[in-house]
């Protein structure tokens, strides 16, 4: 089974302008998380999305956001890209189950976007 | 590779010995704990779980423990081989703040292994 797929692997961007990040999940995998990760900040949850709908938000600002499509592929968005936002963006899928058998509902990481703000 | 974390404490072992990653977890209603295991340029690559209800699991040369009392999560390695060089979070899931899918990650903890 192929395994998370983000792209693009890079991008470098300046002040102001805005990004697209793109996350394939496992096949078969229904929820799709996106996180932050910064050498000063470590891991952060952004948002996690099952079914085409946001079922949990982090707390960042809404210059970040997410969609969801139909296939459970999704993409996240920074808008007005600041400095701050220089990171590496990871996306886990899971089965999405919110009960019962937790075993079967582990996340798997992409390889992850290194987004540098320049 | 990308830097993961510049500032992360280290544990440095020498290849054979075993290892002991420690972290302290944030919630106390926290009810599954998980750890992973991050190389250089790579995303987090799950290794082992633990349920709130259990005190010990084993896996493949891992063993977690989870001490509810004082809200203490370790992971032993045994034998650690040089492959096992990299940076180990351990991550809690508290029903409660934000629902099975949110994984609140420790800051984590890098191991060296030396040959």
């Amino acid at each position: 089974k192929a395994g998370v797929t983000q792209t693009p692997r890079y991008l470098i961007k300046t002040r102001g302008q805005q990004v697209t990040l793109s996350c394939s999940p496992i096949s078969g995998h229904r929820s799709v998380s996106w996180y932050q990760q910064t050498p000063g900040q470590g891991l952060q949850f952004l948002f996690e999305y099952f079914s085409e709908t946001q079922r949990n938000k982090g707390n960042f600002p809404g210059r970040f956001s997410g969609r969801q499509f139909s296939n459970s592929r999704s993409e996240m968005n920074v808008s007005t890209l600041e400095l701050g936002d220089s990171a590496l963006y990871l996306c886990a899928s899971s089965l999405g189950y919110e009960w019962g058998n937790l075993a079967k509902n582990i996340q798997y990481f992409g390889a992850g976007t290194r987004l540098s703000v320049l | 590779g990308e830097s993961v974390g510049l500032h992360l404490p280290t544990l440095s072992v020498q290849e054979g010995d075993n290892s002991i990653i420690n972290c302290a977890y944030s919630n106390s209603a926290s009810d599954y704990f998980i750890w992973y295991k991050q190389e250089s340029g790579k995303g987090p690559q799950f290794i082992i779980d633990i349920r709130s209800n259990m005190d010990k699991r084993q896996g493949q040369r891992v063993t977690v423990l989870l001490n509810k009392t004082v809200k203490h999560l370790s992971l032993q390695i045994a034998a650690t081989q040089p492959g096992d060089s990299a940076v180990y979070f351990c991550a809690e899931i508290s029903p409660f703040s934000g629902g099975y899918n949110k994984l609140i990650f420790g800051a984590g903890t890098r191991l060296a292994v030396h040959p």
